[in-house]
């Protein structure tokens, strides 16, 4: 089975623009997190999707937003990009089930400058 | 509201010696504990979850874990630490929020795991 793939792995921005981030889950898995590394930070969550629903949203500012699509990929946006919006961003996808664990991406390294 | 800590930034072990890297936990209800390493430039690989049942639970690569309810730690072990052990090791837990399924997971800050040979 293939793993989760997020793509593009690099990528270099200037402030004020905008970048969008896509994840392609497991295949058969609904659910599908976002989560920002910084070595400041560590790992915060940023949003679930299920079945194209957003079903929990972490601490970010609405510059933040994504959308999942009817086959379960999942987009992420960064608009209005700043300084401090350079990270590492981890995919990760669930199976559907109570107790299941994520499996992760290797991540898109997003540097703004 | 659900939290883990790691109480040590670096653990340093000899190739050969057993490896603890330490977690507890803060969380109203059952807790759901995951761990994961990182290696660098990598994503997450999941090592092994807690549920239910069992105290001790095994995982990937030779690793497992002990689940203490009274002290609220979920300890990372394993007998033989080797060289490609050397990454950074995350504990985490399920976060209900308010309630209803989700996948939302909470992290520790992290433990970097230094085997030397």
């Amino acid at each position: 089975k293939a793993g989760v793939t997020q793509t593009p792995r690099y990528l270099i921005k200037t402030r004020g623009q905008q970048v969008t981030l896509s994840c392609s889950p497991i295949s058969g898995h609904r659910s599908v997190s976002w989560y920002q590394q910084t070595p400041g930070q560590g790992l915060q969550f940023l949003f679930e999707y299920f079945s194209e629903t957003q079903r929990n949203k972490g601490n970010f500012p609405g510059r933040f937003s994504g959308r999942q699509f009817s086959n379960s990929r999942s987009e992420m946006n960064v608009s209005t990009l700043e300084l401090g919006d350079s990270a590492l961003y981890l995919c990760a996808s669930s199976s559907t089930g109570e107790y299941t664990e994520a499996f992760f991406g290797q991540g898109t390294r997003l540097t703004v400058v | 509201a659900q939290s883990v800590a790691q109480p040590e930034d670096q653990v340093n072990v000899a190739e050969g010696n057993p490896l603890t890297v330490k977690c507890t936990y803060s969380v109203s209800g059952n807790p759901y504990l995951f761990w994961y390493v990182q290696y660098p430039n990598r994503g997450l690989q999941f090592l092994l979850k807690y549920i239910t049942g069992d105290n001790l639970v095994k995982g990937s690569y030779g690793f497992e874990a002990e689940f203490n309810k009274s002290q609220t730690s979920f300890h990372l072990k394993k007998p033989s630490a080797l060289v490609s052990d050397s990454a950074l090791y995350f504990c985490a837990v399920r976060d209900p929020g308010k309630g209803g399924a989700t996948n939302k997971l909470i992290f520790g800050t992290g433990t970097l795991l230094a085997v030397q040979p």
